[in-house]
């Protein structure tokens, strides 16, 4: 299968501060980015889905400010939590999907735990 | 709008035994995917099987298989001698039949499998 990596694993940052976490599709060209955020023995929650070059579309009660999303290229998508709080403290997978053998699927990355303190 | 149940929040099942992941959906579409994740503790998301809904058949992959049941909107997970990697969370997804839509989670059964 695609792999998927994000950067950084791990990341703790002052609270205030903005944090950047980037996700690539290593092996293929990924026309789609998911960012899940999931709370501790909880599912997740789609926060957004990014296509390459035009805007993210945000799920209802993220704040767009708050999260910004850039999908650049077909390999690489960010994620930014801008003036990071504690209850921003999360873990946050990205997942992308592609065309040809890659449709209708979507391919993990490992996640980032952020701990805003 | 699109719901995934997964009814039983916790699940336990000896080493070699075999055990059963309830799921349920609602969907009005007629087209659609079917998924079951696994997590375990890493949290690193596993895709342990698939289902097509305009395909009869149902999926097996090794040791896993599911019991679908369109009309009932009834995706079970089969997992048949257990083991002890098996123990982790298990999500059932559902996704519209689109050049890779949203997954739209249940909320997770957590596995147990005991030596």
């Amino acid at each position: 299968g695609a792999v998927v990596s994000q950067h950084p694993s791990w990341v703790i940052c002052k609270s205030g501060t903005s944090v950047k976490i980037e996700c690539r599709s290593l092996d293929f060209q990924a026309t789609t980015m998911f960012w899940y955020r999931q709370f501790p023995k909880q599912s997740l929650m789609l926060m957004a889905t990014s296509n390459e070059g035009s805007k993210a579309t945000y799920e209802q009660g993220v704040e767009k400010d708050k999260f910004l999303i850039n999908h650049a290229s077909l390999t690489l998508s960010t994620l930014t939590v801008t003036s990071a709080h504690p209850e921003d403290s999360s873990f946050y997978i990205c997942s992308a999907g592609g065309g040809g053998q890659y449709r209708n699927e979507q391919f993990f990355g490992p996640g980032t735990r952020l701990t805003v303190l | 709008a699109q719901t995934v149940t997964q009814s039983q929040p916790e699940m336990s099942v000896q080493e070699a035994e075999t055990v059963t992941l309830s799921c349920t959906y609602d969907t009005s579409e007629n087209n659609y995917y079917l998924f079951w994740y696994k997590q375990p503790p890493s949290r690193q998301m596993i895709l342990v099987i698939r289902q097509e809904a305009y395909k009869q058949q149902n999926a097996t992959e090794n040791r896993f298989s599911v019991n679908f049941q369109k009309a009932a909107k009834s995706f079970s997970l089969k997992i048949s001698d257990s083991q002890l990697g098996d123990t982790a969370m298990y999500f059932c997804a559902f996704m519209k039949h689109l050049n890779t839509d949203k997954l739209i989670f249940g909320t997770g059964t957590r596995l147990q499998v005991f030596p």
